[in-house]
C-alpha cells in the first residue's frame, strides 16, 4: 500500500513553454501533498506543501506564479511549471501523506521523480 | 533551510560489513524519519522513530535517536550490494509537518 505514481517521468521541452507534472496517491488519500526540488547530487529542496482544496504554502524563494500547484482532489495534485527556463531543469519529486488503511500520517510516499529538461 | 546534517557524506565498504550513517538536527522534532533513494528515482521510506523512542528496529536497519544530542543514527547490518543509494535523514518538528532533509550520505556497498 500507499503507492504514489508520477507522471511524466521525464519531459523535454522548449524554452517558454509551460509544463504540468501530476502527482497521484493510487491506494490512499492525501491529504496533503508535497512538491521538491533536487539537484544533481543534492538533497531535496522543498519547494511548497498543499492541502487538498486550499492555496498551496510556498517556501521561501519559490516563485508561486512560475510554480503552479494545485490540489483539487485528495489523490491528484499538480505542479505546472509556467514559461520554463533552462535553470528550471531539474528532477521534481512529489510526496503524499495522510490517512489510510495504516491511519499513517507522518510518513511521506514519494513518487518516482520526474526529470524535466529545459531547452 | 536544510537543518540536518548528515555524516559521511560517502562510505564505501564491503558487502557483508555493517553501515553507520549519522544524522543531526538544531530544533525540536516530533519525528525523524530515514529514506533511501536510488541513483534517480524517488525516495523509499526506510523507518520512522518518534521523538519519545530510543531505538527502532526493522529487518537489517537499526535506528537510534537521542534527543538530548540532537542526532541519529541508522545501522544497515549485513549490507549488500544492493543497498547501494543514497540515504537522508528528516525531521518533521510537528505531527503531520513538513519534513526538513539532511544533506545525505552515499553509500557504496561493493561486492
Amino acid at each position: 500500500g500507499a503507492v504514489v505514481s508520477q507522471h511524466p517521468s521525464w519531459v523535454i521541452c522548449k524554452s517558454g513553454t509551460s509544463v504540468k507534472i501530476e502527482c497521484r496517491s493510487l491506494d490512499f488519500q492525501a491529504t496533503t501533498m508535497f512538491w521538491y526540488r533536487q539537484f544533481p547530487k543534492q538533497s531535496l529542496m522543498l519547494m511548497a506543501t498543499s492541502n487538498e482544496g486550499s492555496k498551496a504554502t510556498y517556501e521561501q524563494g519559490v516563485e508561486k506564479d512560475k510554480f503552479l500547484i494545485n490540489h483539487a482532489s485528495l489523490t491528484l495534485s499538480t505542479l505546472t511549471v509556467t514559461s520554463a527556463h533552462p535553470e528550471d531543469s531539474s528532477f521534481y519529486i512529489c510526496s503524499a501523506s495522510g490517512q489510510g488503511a495504516r491511519g499513517l500520517t507522518d510518513t511521506q510516499y514519494f513518487g518516482p521523480g520526474t526529470r524535466l529538461t529545459v531547452l | 533551510s536544510q537543518q540536518g546534517e548528515e555524516d559521511p557524506q560517502a562510505l564505501s565498504i564491503q558487502e557483508g560489513e555493517n553501515a553507520t550513517m549519522n544524522c543531526s538536527y538544531k530544533t525540536s522534532i516530533n519525528n525523524l524519519q530515514w529514506y533511501r533513494q536510488n541513483s534517480g528515482r524517488g525516495l523509499v521510506h526506510l523507518i520512522l522513530i518518534r521523538s519519545n523512542e530510543r531505538e527502532k528496529h526493522s529487518g537489517r536497519l537499526r535506528v537510534t535517536l537521542d534527543t538530548s544530542k540532537k542526532s541519529s543514527s541508522l545501522l544497515i547490518t549485513a549490507s549488500r550490494a544492493a543497498d547501494t543509494a543514497s540515504y537522508f535523514c528528516a525531521t518533521g518538528e510537528t505531527s503531520g509537518s513538513r519534513l526538513t532533509f539532511g544533506e545525505g550520505t552515499q553509500l557504496t556497498v561493493n561486492p
